[in-house]
């Protein structure tokens, strides 16, 4: 079926670590992918997309690439700040009409 | 430029008792409307979604509902809660073909 997978967190960092979160996906086809952050308390809000094959999104130091030969689009910052702590989703178009999101995974980022 | 709204953001209701979150998008016209629910330590769960006026679609059976009598309005309800609805309510809304959702501030529903 039509679906995505994270990695299951939370994942605690220090300060200036490297971060991946994995992201796989299936589908037919080559569907737009999405990284989603939801700070505390807060709705979610777009962080990067990615529209096509070895497309990289990229915003706030945050990267991730379209990779259809391994089915992911991994999210990758080179070095984290306390501010980024907060829940990262997957996500891709399961048709017109519905977006279909991964579990989500917690990012704790310790000083 | 386009912004969206939710009310109430935090609520306390009991079992038994009726819902109704609402949502209003400014800015656009025509935009599908989305509700989704996150429990507690989960991810997101689709509950419904629309496409225009009076156009509900649901994905997962349960005892709540949403209406759209209005372009960009988007009301979910239910007639008695169940303490398995709590959780963290958003809205989003999405313009056209464009691949991004847009979502509100989120409304916190506990049942007790």
């Amino acid at each position: 079926g039509n679906s995505v997978t994270q990695m299951e967190g939370p994942v605690t960092l220090s300060e200036e670590a490297f971060l991946t979160i994995n992201c796989t996906y299936t589908a037919t086809g080559y569907p737009s992918l999405f990284w989603y952050v939801q700070y505390p308390g807060e709705g979610l809000q777009l962080l990067l997309k990615a529209t096509k094959a070895d497309d990289k999104g990229s915003n706030k130091g945050f990267e991730a690439t379209y990779r259809k030969e391994t089915t992911s689009f991994h999210l990758e910052k080179g070095s984290v700040q306390v501010s980024d702590s907060a829940v990262y989703f997957c996500a891709r178009w399961d048709s017109s009409y519905k977006l279909i999101f991964g579990s989500g995974t917690r990012l704790l980022v310790r000083p | 430029s386009q912004t969206i709204h939710q009310w109430p953001a935090t609520l306390v209701q009991p079992v038994g008792s009726p819902l109704s979150l609402e949502c209003t998008v400014e800015g656009t016209s025509n935009p599908n409307l989305y509700w989704y629910r996150q429990a507690a330590g989960r991810g997101l769960q689709l509950l419904f979604y629309s496409v225009g006026i009076g156009q509900i679609s649901s994905e997962v059976p349960q005892n709540l509902s949403a209406s759209r009598p209005q372009d960009r309005q988007f009301i979910l309800s239910s007639k008695k809660l169940l303490l398995s609805d709590s959780g963290f309510y958003l809205c989003a809304w999405r313009a056209g073909n464009t691949g991004e959702l847009f979502f509100g501030e989120g409304s916190r529903l506990t049942v007790l």
